[in-house]
């Protein structure tokens, strides 16, 4: 079975800085996708990034952007320019690309920004 | 565009008691369905999931159940709640078939046994 490992379990940044999550996972399969969640304190969880597997190039959507290095199954996620707004608690998830399996959940990481 | 309801938004139940939380989903047809649970501070443990109308798979064996109606609702249900019941329940859906398999999430009811 499939896992997702997110060794930190806090961290914080300074305003404006840039921090980085890490994520590893485990599979056996060739191609899937790789995401990244926000969940701020109003508890709603919300997509920040996805990565598929079979791209090599790194995903990036505004101030957020990832590290995926597959052959060592790792997905960092990289936050530039950090704002007060960042803070929350960040899921890394992973999803076969077959069937209808559902995504796969890390722990989480709670990002506290400092101003 | 599509969204998703959950309800109640809140809830305070008493140990034993029983447990009906709705969530359904508007703007798309033949979703696939999840239910998870959050413990205070911790990760998302998927408690169920759905790819049709009275399909189900139970990922966590508990006193919870889990029904799906008709295409678009998903229901979570309990006979006799346990302390341990207590958290924070999100439903999600995704698109069936070749996609980019994001789920969306509703708003999250959060549920105090005592």
């Amino acid at each position: 079975a499939q896992t997702v490992t997110q060794s930190q379990p806090e961290m914080s940044v300074q305003e404006a800085e840039t921090v980085t999550l890490s994520c590893t996972y485990d599979t056996s399969e060739s191609d899937y996708y790789l995401f990244w969640y926000k969940q701020p304190p109003s508890r709603q969880m919300i997509l920040v990034i996805r990565q598929e597997a079979y791209k090599q190039q790194n995903a990036t959507e505004n101030r957020f952007s990832v590290n995926f290095q597959k052959a060592a199954k790792s997905f960092s996620l990289k936050i530039s320019d950090s704002q007060l707004g960042d803070a929350a608690m960040y899921f890394c998830a992973y999803k076969d690309r077959s069937g209808n399996t559902p995504l796969v959940f890390g722990k989480g990481t709670r990002l506290s920004v400092i101003a | 565009s599509q969204t998703i309801h959950q309800w109640p938004a809140t809830l305070v139940q008493p140990v034993g008691s029983p447990l009906s939380l709705e969530c359904t989903v508007e703007g798309t047809s033949n979703p696939n369905l999840y239910w998870y649970r959050q413990a205070a501070g911790r990760g998302l443990q998927l408690l169920f999931y759905s790819v049709g109308i009275g399909q189900i798979s139970s990922e966590v064996p508990q006193n919870l159940s889990a029904s799906r109606p008709q295409d678009r609702q998903f229901i979570l249900s309990s006979k006799k709640l346990l302390l341990s019941d207590s958290g924070f329940y999100l439903c999600a859906w995704s698109e069936k078939g070749m996609g980019d398999y994001e789920q969306y999430f509703g708003p999250g009811t959060r549920l105090t046994v005592t």
